[in-house]
């Protein structure tokens, strides 16, 4: 079955500092990867996703990701942190023949420190 | 759009009481999805509607747990009875069944304490 595996519980930056959470997905066939945030009670925002196409996505706030196919990588990035980012991010998958459920990787806490 | 609605928003009942959770999907959806969130087991899948037919109730935890879908708009998740290990944040989310790859928009969940 396809999920994401995400490195790291918690990331501490610094604030100004590049931003890299790391996420890995075990599939035989690229799947559909998605990134998503929760800010403090809050639901789930997507950042951004990658389908077919360009492997380089942009998202919202600042972030992008790269499909890296050899790697079976999703590692999401932001060249400089703001106090603003401090959430917590998801990875997720959807599955093939699993209709278009997400399947979301543990999550990583981000903290930006002055 | 209001975008996914859940009510309430918090709910506090005591054990062996039925609770029932409840979720507006976006207008033109037709894929729900009801997730549950803890510490312990992070985000859980429970059960995936489309076209307001369950698809995948393999995540309902036990058959104290249950989940309706009369209509395009509505959809309730209910807990009877209820227990303190089902405290957590349950979220309902929607999304266009078609192209592959859609994306989900989540509600601000509910959440559950069950004393």
């Amino acid at each position: 079955a396809q999920s994401v595996t995400q490195l790291g519980s918690h990331v501490s930056v610094s604030e100004g500092a590049l931003v890299l959470l790391r996420c890995n997905y075990s599939s035989s066939v690229p799947p559909y990867l998605f990134w998503y945030v929760q800010y403090p009670n809050q639901g789930l925002q997507l950042l951004l996703k990658y389908t077919t196409g360009a492997t380089l996505v942009k998202g919202i706030n600042g972030f992008e990701a790269e499909f890296k196919k050899s790697e079976t990588s999703f590692h999401l990035t932001k060249p400089s942190a703001h106090m603003s980012d401090a959430a917590e991010y998801f990875c997720a998958v959807i599955r093939t023949g699993g209709g278009n459920k997400l399947t979301f990787g543990t999550g990583t806490q981000l903290k930006v420190e002055l | 759009d209001a975008g996914v609605i859940q009510s309430p928003r918090h709910e506090v009942t005591e054990m062996g009481q039925e609770v029932t959770l409840r979720c507006k999907p976006i207008s033109g959806h037709n894929s729900l999805f009801w997730y549950r969130q803890t510490m312990m087991r992070g985000l859980e899948l429970l059960i995936y509607f489309n076209n307001n037919v369950p698809i995948d109730d393999s995540g309902m935890p036990e058959d104290r747990f249950s989940a309706k879908m009369p209509n395009a708009s509505f959809s309730t998740l209910k807990i009877q009875p209820s227990e303190p290990r089902d405290s957590a944040v349950y979220f309902c989310a929607s999304s266009l069944g078609t192209p592959r790859g859609t994306e989900a928009f989540f509600g601000q969940g509910t959440r559950l304490t069950v004393v």
